[in-house]
């Protein structure tokens, strides 16, 4: 499975934007990058995904480089609500589609 | 309506007892996921079923079975409970195919005493 590398833990000021990274060198050409997250005593809840170009819906951007090596999860203006742990996942197609969990990003929103 | 729902939210049980966990979606999926989070907070898939056809087995004891009566259910039922069981399970579907986002359900918390 292809991984990803992300910071164990990032701290943001409230109605701040935070930016949060997932590097993934290995990516393939039919790799999706998705991103979860998960709250407190939740079960995780989908972010956004993409594959090549950048991303925007309610909750948050995906800035997406160039060679898809590295992507950038966007939180535009940090809630309290936004702490959570969030995972950057690589997920393949049919026949190799599995959300593999790394250990994420706990993201800390200070008041 | 609750996209994914399982039940029991908690269960605490005996060591080598036999358990099950029911899970439904009402988000007109074709696959569904097991997957078990554990002390330490890692999440780790378990199994995959795609229009009741198993897709994902990974390492799991076979004391667990997974089974899916139809598209809107997956159910797992574990035999002879072990300490190391205890966790938090959870169930999962979407469509099938790396660009479609997968709904979690909100997890049993299994403990085995």
């Amino acid at each position: 499975d292809a991984k990803t590398t992300q910071p164990n833990s990032m701290e943001s000021n409230e109605e701040e934007p935070v930016h949060l990274p997932c590097n993934h060198s290995t990516i393939s050409g039919t790799d999706y990058i998705h991103w979860y997250r998960q709250l407190p005593s939740q079960g995780p809840e989908y972010v956004i995904h993409g594959l090549t170009s950048n991303v925007n819906n309610r909750m948050a951007s995906l800035a997406i480089a160039e060679d898809r090596k590295s992507s950038t999860l966007i939180l535009h203006r940090a809630t309290l609500r936004d702490a959570a742990v969030y995972y950057c996942i690589l997920r393949g197609n049919f026949g190799n589609e599995k959300l593999t969990f790394g250990t994420g990003t706990r993201l800390t929103i200070i008041p | 309506d609750t996209a994914v729902s399982q039940t029991p939210k908690y269960l605490v049980t005996q060591m080598g007892n036999d358990k099950s966990i029911k899970c439904e979606q009402n988000l007109g999926h074709d696959t569904m996921y097991w997957y078990k989070q554990d002390s330490k907070k890692f999440l780790k898939i378990m199994f995959s079923y795609n229009n009741k056809e198993l897709i994902i087995n990974e390492t799991v004891p076979n004391r667990f079975s997974p089974k899916s009566p139809d598209k809107a259910h997956l159910n797992l039922h574990i035999n002879s409970l072990e300490l190391g069981d205890s966790a938090v399970y959870f169930c999962a579907s979407s469509q099938r195919g790396g660009g479609n986002e997968q709904f979690f359900g909100p997890g049993t918390r299994l403990t085995v005493l």
